[in-house]
C-alpha cells in the first residue's frame, strides 16, 4: 500500500537561510510524487510534482525537489526561504483522487 | 476562473446528527475529491466522483456518502456523526481519470462534533 513519511513535525530556519524537507514514500510501482503547501485558513496548493523524467523538478515559489529511486525519497528544497514561506508542507504520493499524504513539516521562519 | 467554493466554512454539531457539506468545483473540472485532515494531520482520502459516479473510495464507513451533480458540484454527508468526525474536510478538483491532474483544493469546511 502507498504511504509517505514526513520525518520532520516542525522546522525552524532563519529568514534567507536555505532549507531541506524530507520526504520518503512507499509505493508499488512507478510513483506519481507531490509537494503541497497549506497557509492557516487556506486550502492546499500545489508547489511541484514528478512523474517521470527528470529527477530534480522545479515548482512555484523557487522551490525544487528531487526524486531519489534507490532511497524512496522526494525531498522539497529552496535555497533561500522567506519570511512568506512560514506554513504547512505535505508530501504525497499516488495517483489523482486517492492521494496518500504525509503528516506534514510545520515551518516556522525567523526574522 | 472560479476556484474551489466550500460552504460551510464552519458549522458544529452534535454526536448522532448529520452533516451536508457543499464543493463547487473549479470551471472546467468534472472530478471532485474530498478529503478529511485531522488536527495535526494530513489529509485523508474520503471518496472521489467522476461524472457523478464514485470513483475511488478511503478507509471510512459508509455513514460518509457522497454525490455529483450534473453541473459537477458535490456534496459530502456523514450521518450519526461522532467526536472523531471534527476535522476539516477539504474538497478538491479536477479534470478527468487522469493520473497527471494537479488537485485544485477548496479552503475547506471545518466540522467540530460535541
Amino acid at each position: 500500500a502507498q504511504s509517505v513519511t514526513q520525518p520532520d513535525i516542525h522546522i525552524t530556519v532563519s529568514e534567507g537561510a536555505s532549507l531541506e524537507l524530507r520526504c520518503n514514500y512507499s509505493y508499488g510501482a512507478t510513483p506519481y510524487l507531490f509537494w503541497y503547501v497549506q497557509s492557516p485558513g487556506q486550502g492546499l496548493q500545489l508547489l511541484l510534482k514528478y512523474f517521470s523524467g527528470d529527477t530534480l523538478v522545479q515548482g512555484i515559489k523557487g522551490f525544487e525537489a528531487e526524486f531519489k529511486r534507490s532511497q524512496s525519497s522526494f525531498n522539497l528544497r529552496k535555497p533561500s526561504v522567506h519570511w512568506s514561506d512560514a506554513a504547512e508542507y505535505f508530501c504525497a504520493v499516488g495517483a489523482l483522487g486517492d492521494m496518500r499524504f504525509g503528516a506534514g513539516t510545520r515551518l516556522t521562519v525567523k526574522p | 476562473e472560479t476556484g474551489v467554493t466550500q460552504s460551510p466554512t464552519h458549522l458544529i454539531k452534535t454526536r448522532g446528527q448529520q452533516v451536508t457539506l457543499r464543493c463547487s468545483s473549479q470551471s472546467g473540472h468534472n472530478t471532485v475529491s474530498w478529503y478529511q485532515q485531522a488536527l495535526g494531520q494530513g489529509p485523508q482520502f474520503i471518496f472521489q466522483y467522476y461524472r457523478e459516479e464514485e470513483n475511488g473510495r478511503g478507509n471510512f464507513p459508509p455513514r460518509f456518502s457522497g454525490l455529483q451533480f450534473p453541473n459537477y458540484s458535490s456534496e459530502l454527508n456523514v450521518n450519526a456523526l461522532e467526536l472523531d468526525d471534527s476535522a476539516l474536510y477539504l474538497c478538491a478538483s479536477s479534470y478527468g481519470r487522469s493520473n497527471t491532474g494537479e488537485l485544485f483544493f477548496g479552503e475547506g469546511s471545518r466540522l467540530t462534533v460535541l
